[in-house]
């Protein structure tokens, strides 16, 4: 059981590249996150999901795109990289309301630098 | 909009004292609040929660109190150890539908002196 896992761990792009960070869980969670974590300002949710095929906006979503697929999966997405992009995001997840438990479960989070 | 402020953003113990970090929330509606804690380049992780219907929550040395009234809730941790050491964030599960979003607040790095 691997919990919330998150690839890649690093990257660097330069102003204008697209990318895709992916997300994957394998404890059957009905809701995922996507936050960026920035020094001093906590953890910022850019999109969520509330299961398969729906996504909705999160506090700061510019520039940022999302897709639910699969159940196990979120992927985020940037177009076109800007150097504001540069943060730690961090993929959660969580069993959803059904279950009534909102623990949320982090992945180790991917270091992306925009140059 | 909803807004959760935590308080402070720095905290120095010697080993052995306690700690407390305070966390307010706008929402009156928040029903679930948990706190996480991040050690230097890792995740963060589930460290203890507390729903509304519940005035405090204790698990070993650490502790969870809520004050709905005003509003408000505490992390306290009891006879801190070094490894304690680490950014604490605080967090409120939004009214809006059953979405579980959470609000974080900004995070209190503490340091526990040996």
């Amino acid at each position: 059981n691997a919990g919330v896992t998150q690839t890649p761990k690093f990257r660097v792009l330069k102003t204008g590249q697209s990318m895709t960070l992916l997300c994957a869980q394998d404890m059957n969670h009905e809701y995922m996150y996507w936050y960026r974590q920035d020094p001093g300002m906590g953890l910022r949710l850019i999109h969520y999901s509330v299961g398969e095929g729906t996504t909705a906006k999160g506090e700061v979503p510019d520039g940022y795109n999302v897709s639910r697929l699969k159940k196990q999966n979120f992927l985020l997405g940037l177009e076109s990289a800007a150097p504001s992009q540069t943060s730690v995001y961090f993929c959660a997840s969580s069993q959803g309301r059904s279950q009534s438990r909102y623990e949320q479960y982090f992945g180790p989070g991917t270091r992306l630098t925009v140059t | 909009g909803e807004n959760v402020e935590q308080h402070p953003s720095t905290l120095s113990v010697q080993e052995g004292d306690s700690a407390v970090i305070k966390c307010t929330y706008s929402d009156s509606a928040s029903n679930y609040f948990p706190w996480y804690k991040q050690e230097l380049g890792k995740r963060p992780q589930l460290i203890i929660d507390i729903r509304s219907n519940v005035g405090e929550k204790k698990d070993q040395r650490i502790a969870v109190t809520l004050n709905k009234t005003a509003k408000h809730f505490s992390l306290h941790i009891t006879e801190t150890q070094p490894e304690d050491s680490a950014v604490y964030f605080c967090a409120a599960k939004t009214s809006s539908s059953n979405t579980g979003k959470l609000i974080f607040g900004q995070g209190t790095t503490l340091q526990v002196k040996p």
